[in-house]
């Protein structure tokens, strides 16, 4: 299985609630992470984790809120975010944790919208 | 701080052409460098990868790139472009640890 699996693929909220992304994977990587990616833009670097420790924080709005219950979930938590926030979340993973050089496996995507 | 840069925000090739894409960075060493392809609405895919040894580095799909330490550059090339490369590029580099720095893209239009 080299896959990494995102849900949803699309998510619609208002500026309000409280929603989560899902990441999976179980290609034994011990590196993950998250991208926020806009329109025409590339991927920027929001957060990762490493043997399920926060390992980086890209100075991200305390409105998104990552968490790593286990070496193959990943999961983004989101609260009263803004219109400016709709983007592409991609997740990755890795295989070595911090060694440079990391092959990113990447998911395919949540796409989300903030009304 | 390490940089990458794309010149090419948008390239169109006839399918069956040859194509090459551009890459440059800055940084001080031989950074890891890479090329990324996505496809609308989807994640990116690693086409190859670059560190040391033969400068001439294949990928999947059929693609090469060519390392050139004094033009700091990491082109990409495919002899002969199908319908079906038609995407976004994305040259990456790395310096170590975890951060990967992409480029700003460089769209692929492939007409009939």
């Amino acid at each position: 299985d080299t896959e990494v699996t995102q849900t949803p693929k699309h998510l619609v909220m208002g500026m309000t609630n409280k929603k989560s992304l899902k990441c999976e994977q179980h290609m034994g990587h011990r590196a993950m992470y998250w991208y926020k990616q806009k329109a025409k833009k590339p991927p920027e670097l929001m957060f990762v984790y490493s043997y399920e420790k926060l390992s980086i924080n890209e100075s991200v709005p305390s409105r998104f809120s990552p968490e790593c219950p286990n070496s193959s979930l990943l999961n983004l938590h989101l609260h009263a975010l803004q219109p400016e926030d709709s983007a592409l979340y991609l997740c990755a993973s890795s295989q070595e944790a911090g060694g440079g050089g990391e092959k990113l496996f990447f998911g395919s995507g949540t796409q989300l919208s903030v009304l | 701080a390490q940089s990458v840069t794309q010149p090419d925000i948008h390239i169109t090739v006839s399918e069956g052409a040859s194509l090459e894409l551009r890459c440059n960075y800055s940084y001080g060493a031989t950074p890891y460098l890479f090329w990324y392809v996505q496809s609308p609405g989807q994640g990116l895919q690693l086409l190859l990868k670059y560190f040391s040894g033969d400068t001439l580095v294949q990928g999947i799909k059929g693609f090469e790139a060519e390392f050139k330490r004094s033009q700091s550059s990491f082109n990409l090339r495919k002899p002969s472009v199908h319908w079906s490369d038609a995407a976004e590029y994305f040259c990456a580099v790395n310096t170590g640890g975890f951060k990967t720095i992409f480029g700003a893209g460089t769209r692929l239009f492939v007409k009939a």
